[in-house]
C-alpha cells in the first residue's frame, strides 16, 4: 500500500513543494516511480528507481528516500507544475499507485 | 514523433464488449513491454494489464482477470485491450503506457480513451 501526503498542497509559483509517499511493506531496491498528471493530458514520468530523473525532466524535480519513506521535491514551482502527482511501486505484483497529491495554486 | 494514441472507447451497456486500441509511433514497438492503466472518475490510477515485448507474458489485475484480454500486433504497431463482460465499475479513462525495460514503470503514456458502462 502506498500512502501519499498531503492530499492537497496549496503553494505559489516559485515556492518549494515537498510531497511524501509512504510504502508498506518496505520497497526492496527502491522500486518507486513518480508521475505528474495534468487534466486532459497524458501522465508524465518524472522519477524512477526512487531518485533517477527520467529523460527530459528538469533538475527542479528530485526524488529521494528508501524502504518505507519517499519524497518528491519540486524546488521552484512553475505554472505548469500545478498538477496531481502519483507515486507508484513496482517491487511487487500488481504494480500499484498512491492516491495522489494535488499541487494547487 | 514518439507517441501513443488510444481509441475505441465509448458508452456501452453492462455485459457488453469493446476493443480498445493504442497506435504506437516513433519508436521500436517490438522492443518494449506495454500496459493498460485506467482512472475511474474521481479516483487515482489503477494498473490493468501488461504484455511483454514478445507476447510471451501477459499479466492482469485481479479485477479484470478473465474478462479483459491484452494483445499486440507488431505489423500494425498497435496495442489492444479487449474488454468484455463490462461492469459499471469498469467506467474509466483507459491509458496505454510504454514499459522500456519491462520493469513495470511507464515512461510514455497516451492521452487516454474514455469508457462509460451504463444502462
Amino acid at each position: 500500500v502506498l500512502t501519499q501526503s498531503p492530499a492537497t498542497l496549496s503553494l505559489s509559483p516559485g515556492e518549494r513543494a515537498t510531497l511524501s509517499c509512504g510504502a508498506s511493506p518496505s520497497l526492496r531496491f527502491n522500486y518507486l516511480a513518480w508521475y505528474q498528471h495534468r487534466p486532459g493530458l497524458a501522465p508524465r514520468l518524472l522519477i524512477y528507481d526512487a531518485s533517477t530523473r527520467a529523460t527530459g525532466i528538469p533538475d527542479r524535480f528530485s526524488g529521494s528516500g528508501s524502504g518505507t519513506d519517499f519524497t518528491l521535491i519540486i524546488s521552484r514551482l512553475e505554472p505548469d507544475d500545478f498538477a496531481v502527482y502519483y507515486c507508484q511501486q513496482y517491487r511487487s505484483s500488481p504494480p500499484t499507485f498512491g492516491g495522489g497529491t494535488k499541487v494547487e495554486i | 514523433q514518439v507517441q501513443l494514441v488510444e481509441s475505441g472507447g465509448g458508452v456501452v451497456q453492462p455485459g457488453r464488449s469493446l476493443r480498445l486500441s493504442c497506435a504506437v509511433s516513433g519508436f521500436s514497438f517490438n522492443s518494449c513491454g506495454m500496459h493498460w492503466v485506467r482512472q475511474a472518475p474521481g479516483r487515482g490510477l489503477e494498473w490493468v494489464a501488461m504484455i511483454s515485448n514478445d507476447e510471451s507474458q501477459k499479466y492482469y489485475a485481479d479485477s479484470v482477470e478473465g474478462r479483459f484480454t491484452i494483445s499486440r500486433d507488431t505489423s500494425k504497431n498497435t496495442l489492444f485491450l479487449q474488454v468484455s463482460s463490462l461492469r459499471v465499475e469498469d467506467t474509466a479513462v483507459y491509458y496505454c503506457a510504454r514499459d522500456p525495460n519491462q520493469r513495470f514503470w511507464f515512461d510514455l503514456w497516451g492521452q487516454g480513451t474514455p469508457v462509460t458502462v451504463a444502462s
